[in-house]
């Protein structure tokens, strides 16, 4: 059974500095997507960034970029000069099935981010 | 990108009454739609899968009695709470996918007195 683990139940960064949150994962599929979404207060999920199983390079979107370590089967969200803005809590969710936009996404526990001033 | 609302955004109801919440993808066609629950501080939980024209797929120790879930149309899916009780209070979100991509409607508080 697929299984998702974020270890990090809160994390304090300062201001412009950059902060890694932690994701590991487990299955049997050699085909499967990787998720960071960003739930600010108000609830609403935000998507951040997609890897892949078959990409050969970590995803990146901006200030965001995805450690992909296959051999671990970690996917660790790195977050370059935080802002303010970037206090949420930050899901890591996993889909077997590659692409295929039909299957499930399996969440982890979820990382409480603060951004000190 | 694509865009899920979802309807109403908050509802308190009371005891024993049956709530229906409306998720539809806006720009885009969904053959499956996904419904999650939330409670405070904690993880989305998948409910259920929603598969236009056909049954809903549960997640283990979901009770398909208690949610009802209707997926009509290729841009709506609906979830009705039936009788509801306190406990089922929580935020209820769902989610299309377009591509590789999830998106997520801004869900749903449910408060039952």
């Amino acid at each position: 059974a697929q299984k998702i683990t974020q270890t990090q139940p809160g994390m304090f960064v300062q201001e412009k500095e950059a902060v890694t949150l932690d994701c590991t994962y487990d299955t049997s599929d050699p085909s499967y997507g990787l998720f960071w979404y960003k739930q600010p207060s108000s609830g609403e999920m935000i998507f951040l960034i997609y890897q892949g199983s078959y990409d050969q390079q970590n995803a990146t979107e901006g200030r965001y970029s995805l450690n992909f370590q296959k051999a671990r089967k970690s996917a660790n969200l790195v977050i370059s000069a935080s802002q303010l803005g970037d206090s949420a809590m930050y899901f890591c969710a996993m889909r077997e099935g590659g692409s295929s936009n039909t299957g499930k996404l399996i969440f982890g526990q979820g990382t409480t981010l603060q951004v000190k001033p | 990108g694509a865009v899920v609302s979802q309807h109403p955004s908050w509802v308190i109801c009371k005891s024993g009454t049956s709530v229906k919440i409306e998720c539809r993808s806006l720009d885009f066609q969904a053959t499956t739609m996904f419904w999650y629950r939330q409670f405070p501080k904690q993880s989305l939980m998948l409910m259920a899968t929603s598969n236009e024209g056909s049954k809903a797929t549960y997640e283990q120790g979901v009770e398909k009695d208690k949610f009802l879930i209707n997926h009509a149309s290729l841009t709506l899916s609906t979830l009705t709470v039936t009788s509801a009780h306190p406990e089922d209070s929580s935020f209820y979100i769902c989610s299309a996918g377009q591509t590789y991509e999830q998106y997520f409607g801004p869900g749903t508080r449910l408060t039952v007195t």
